[in-house]
């Protein structure tokens, strides 16, 4: 039969803002998550990382934060260009599982100038 | 240095054909992951490959397959070919260093397979 298509979740917001991107993330065991960016035509490129024994991960204009207990990521992205539209994605890893990254459905960000 | 390169960038296949996608990976990298994208499912994981050996595998089935050769390249081979199979087929590579979380994956820009 047809398959569904994923709705991915969108966030829309104005040029110099910040963004906040959410993840659930599915296994608790999973010892690495990191953050991908894709463009429109291009494959993911990879924003920022975090180990599981860390809750706060800051990069430039980019913060991950981690929260075990309820097993969610979060993105933020300070000052949003336009530059930033993309579909962000989380990944998950098990440090058992070599290059195996589980992937969420991703959220579309488009920023208006 | 070089990216990750994947070749073709399209292609176009009949229902019950076969194909095969490469990718080169980074100088230097000894891990290579394939992941198929679409719109229905989104990002999973299909294959990786260290030092010619398939160490992972993800829920597909047999119809899809892959290698590593000594140079690190891989190919990636889909027989009998379904419309669903339709999709980006993205490679990654990595160091691949056994026990280190911190290894980052580089993605190719991907094959885009469409099945008529």
């Amino acid at each position: 039969g047809e398959s569904v298509g994923l709705h991915l979740p969108t966030l829309s917001v104005q040029e110099g803002d910040n963004s906040i991107i959410n993840c659930a993330y599915s296994n608790s065991a999973s010892d690495y998550f990191i953050w991908y960016k894709q463009e429109s035509g291009k494959g993911p490129q990879f924003i920022i990382d975090i180990r599981s024994n860390m809750d706060k991960r800051q990069g430039q204009r980019v913060t991950v934060l981690l929260n075990k207990t309820v097993k969610h990521l979060s993105l933020q992205i300070a000052a949003t260009q336009p530059g930033d539209s993309a579909v962000y994605f989380c990944a998950e890893k098990l440090g058992t599982s070599y290059g195996k990254l589980t992937f969420g459905q991703g959220t579309i960000l488009t920023v208006h100038p | 240095k070089a990216g990750v390169t994947q070749t073709p960038r399209y292609l176009i296949k009949t229902r019950g054909q076969q194909v095969t996608l490469s990718c080169s990976p980074i100088s230097g990298h000894r891990s290579v992951s394939w992941y198929q994208q679409t719109p229905g499912q989104g990002l999973q994981f299909l294959f990786e490959y260290f030092s010619e050996t398939q160490r992972n595998k993800g829920n597909f089935p047999g119809r899809f397959s892959g290698r590593q050769f000594s140079n690190s390249r891989s190919e990636m081979n889909v027989s009998t070919l379904e419309l669903g199979d339709s999709a980006l087929y993205l490679c990654a590579s990595s160091l691949g260093l056994g026990g280190d979380l911190n290894t980052e994956a580089f993605f190719g820009q991907g094959t885009r397979l469409t099945v008529v």
